[in-house]
């Protein structure tokens, strides 16, 4: 079966550090584009950061410089390191696939594979 | 940065009605790299619609995704219960991704 499963998320002050699992099962974490989403309390989705499979890694600008995104391939994990935490990204943190399909000759993409999500507090 | 603005806020309807909910983008978007997510309280999204008109696995044939530059649309032709959800929108850049503000569908 497909699936990912996080872990990490917990109760952290401002300015500390949390580091988020993502343990994947049925698939090869290398071999896909892997992303990180989060949605705080009442609020819609935001991108956080994707790594590629050839290893290239992006960032939304909000979290760009204090958290990275990286991935151990012997235990099919991917992770983010989150530094000097803000109240801010306290939030819901998914983890996702993104999927690849080749049609007509064209690539198309899409998130098509969630973990259940681990929650982030960041408070004093 | 390319930004999506989803309408309406809120669409109020019953089942067995249409549902149409709308995404624009600030600048020409690809459709390959469009998609369209359900979110029920407490749960992961789930994909539906990828390269803006296919539907993912298992996404009941109700769901149709449709547009092009920087107007895309999602339709529920027959509202089931189990479809009142938050829609949101996402596309694919070379470096990032982006999501709409989501429509919330509910009950009328």
């Amino acid at each position: 079966e497909v699936q990912l499963v996080e872990s990490g998320g917990g109760l952290i002050q401002p300015g500390g550090s949390l580091r988020l699992s993502c343990a994947a099962s049925g698939f090869t974490v290398s071999s896909n584009y892997m992303s990180w989403v989060r949605q705080a309390p009442g609020k819609g989705l935001e991108w956080v950061s994707v790594i590629y499979s050839g290893g290239s890694t992006y960032y939304a600008d909000s979290v760009k410089g204090r958290f990275t995104i990286s991935r151990d391939n012997s235990k099919n994990t991917l992770y983010l390191q989150m530094n000097s935490l803000r109240a801010e990204d306290t939030a819901v943190y998914y983890c996702a696939r993104v999927g690849e399909w080749l049609l007509r000759g064209y690539y198309y993409y899409g998130m098509d594979v969630w973990g259940q999500g681990t929650t982030v507090t960041v408070s004093s | 940065e390319i930004v999506l603005t989803q309408s309406p806020g809120t669409l109020s309807l019953s089942p067995g009605e249409r549902a149409t909910l709308s995404c624009r983008a600030s600048q020409s978007v690809s459709s390959s790299y469009l998609a369209w997510y359900q979110q029920k309280p407490g749960q992961a999204p789930r994909l539906l619609i990828y390269g803006a008109s296919s539907r993912a696995t298992g996404i009941p044939d109700r769901f149709s995704g449709s547009g092009s530059g920087t107007d895309f649309t999602l339709t529920i032709s027959r509202l089931e219960p189990e479809d009142f959800a938050v829609y949101y929108c996402q596309q694919y850049g070379s470096s990032w991704y982006t999501f709409g503000q989501g429509t919330k569908l509910e009950i009328k």
